[in-house]
């Protein structure tokens, strides 16, 4: 199995902050991850696909990058309402297994 | 709209079975695959499988083979996950999410979640 890694596991910042979580697959999976969104009491949902491509109706503050076995989300300037569990998830073979979650919220 | 509606809370003893429902609309059931995801209390997202909607293909994380199964009835567009043998540990939410073949496209819709719980 594919095992996923993220860091950090929570991060406070402040409004307007740059914010970014890393991703770490255990073996290459090319682009083949996404990540979503969940919020408190909420189902996940889809933010990136395909590693970078934006999911419609996702805000254009957010993107991701990276390919093979290291990745990126990033928040380019934290709102309040981005507050929430990050997770990524591999889909280059299965079983489709996530990251432990990174919590942001705001300082 | 597309929409994921599954069924009510649940409320099991130990050794009892549950069986999720999670009816589909607003797109070609068929078409689509849908992933079982679990989390519990406090806990992180679990991938738990995946059924192809059309020919009923699975493919389950080793952690539940032989415990889950997972179908479909595409006369209803309704997919259902069963999970036998229930202990506390499988106190959960339990979500379904829809699957495009493509699967580097991720789960797009989101059922609500079904919360499941294992008490004696």
């Amino acid at each position: 199995d594919i095992q996923m890694t993220q860091s950090p596991s929570s991060v406070s910042a402040s409004v307007g902050d740059r914010v970014t979580v890393t991703c770490r697959a255990s073996q290459g999976i090319s682009n083949w991850l996404a990540w979503y969104q969940q919020k408190p009491g909420k189902a996940p949902r889809l933010l990136i696909y395909a590693a970078s491509s934006l999911q419609s109706g996702v805000p254009l503050r957010f993107s991701g990058s990276g390919s093979g076995t290291d990745f990126t989300l990033t928040i380019s300037s934290l709102q309040p309402e981005d507050v929430a569990t990050y997770y990524c998830q591999q889909a280059k073979s299965f079983p489709f297994t996530f990251g432990p979650g990174t919590k942001v919220d705001i300082k | 709209q597309v929409q994921l509606v599954q069924s009510g809370a649940e409320v099991k003893k130990p050794g009892a079975s549950v069986r999720v429902s999670c009816k589909a609309s607003g797109y070609t059931f068929s078409r689509y695959g849908v992933n079982w995801v679990r989390q519990a209390p406090g806990q992180g997202l679990e991938w738990m499988g995946w059924i192809n909607a059309y020919s009923g293909n699975t493919n389950y994380a080793q952690k539940f083979q032989g415990r889950v199964t997972m179908t479909t009835d595409t006369s209803t567009s309704t997919a259902y996950m069963e999970v036998r043998g229930l202990t506390s540990d499988d106190t959960a939410v339990y979500y379904c999410a829809r699957q495009g073949s493509n699967y580097i496209e991720g789960s797009d819709y989101w059922g609500q979640g079904t919360l499941v719980t294992v008490s004696s």
